[in-house]
């Protein structure tokens, strides 16, 4: 069964410097993929980062960039030069492959709550 | 990037009514869009699948006479629920992938049941 753990409830990170929120996963497939989303206050789910399974480099976006080791399992996302406005909700999803290879639904680990600190 | 839509944002009811979503892609086709269920402080929990032109498939646990879901068109998915009740209280989002690598969220529902 596919699965996703994000084992910190919460963190704290003093603004403008970096933080990692840690994320691993389970599956049997060989091709899969992971995301990353912020979920502030107002309950919207904002996309952030996409790591496919074949991808050779880590991805990034602006001042977030995803740590993927594949052999780990492991696909931690890294918020460089942390703001105010980053203080929200983050979860980790692996999008589910159907019977037949078609893509699904995305499953969430239970998220972790980035408190920025001024 | 893509855009999907959800109405109402907030819905307050009394028990035993039924209650209406609304979720829409705004600038593109899905034929296949996820229903959500999040309570307070948990994560994102799969309801339904839902797909154009055909029944939706539910999860384990998730009453498919309660809640209730209709993909008429590629762009508009609509989830029902029926006679609702105080613990069906939750936030309700819906999703649609626009390719592999992307999937979007709408603004989500926030239902309370009184």
């Amino acid at each position: 069964a596919q699965k996703i753990t994000q084992t910190q409830p919460g963190m704290f990170v003093q603004e403008k410097e970096a933080v990692t929120l840690d994320c691993t996963y389970d599956t049997s497939d060989q091709s899969y993929g992971l995301f990353w989303y912020k979920q502030p206050s107002s309950g919207e789910m904002i996309f952030l980062i996409y790591q496919g399974s074949y991808d050779e480099q880590n991805a990034t976006e602006g001042r977030y960039s995803l740590n993927f080791q594949k052999a780990r399992k492991s696909a931690n996302l890294v918020i460089s030069a942390s703001q105010l406005g980053d203080s929200a909700m983050y979860f980790c999803a692996m999008r589910v492959t159907l019977y037949g290879g078609s893509q699904g639904n995305l499953i969430f680990g239970k998220g972790t709550k980035l408190s920025v600190k001024p | 990037g893509a855009v999907v839509s959800q109405h109402p944002s907030r819905v307050i009811c009394k028990s035993g009514t039924s209650v209406k979503i609304e979720c829409r892609s705004l600038d593109f086709q899905a034929t296949t869009m996820f229903w959500y269920r999040q309570f307070p402080k948990q994560s994102l929990m799969l309801m339904a699948t839902s797909n154009e032109g055909s029944k939706a498939t539910y999860e384990q646990g998730v009453e498919k006479d309660k809640f209730l879901i209709n993909h008429a068109s590629l762009t508009l998915s609509t989830l029902t629920v029926t006679s609702a009740h105080p613990e069906d209280s939750s936030f309700y989002i819906c999703s649609a992938s626009v390719s592999y690598n992307e999937q979007f969220f709408g603004p989500g529902t926030r239902l309370t049941v009184l």
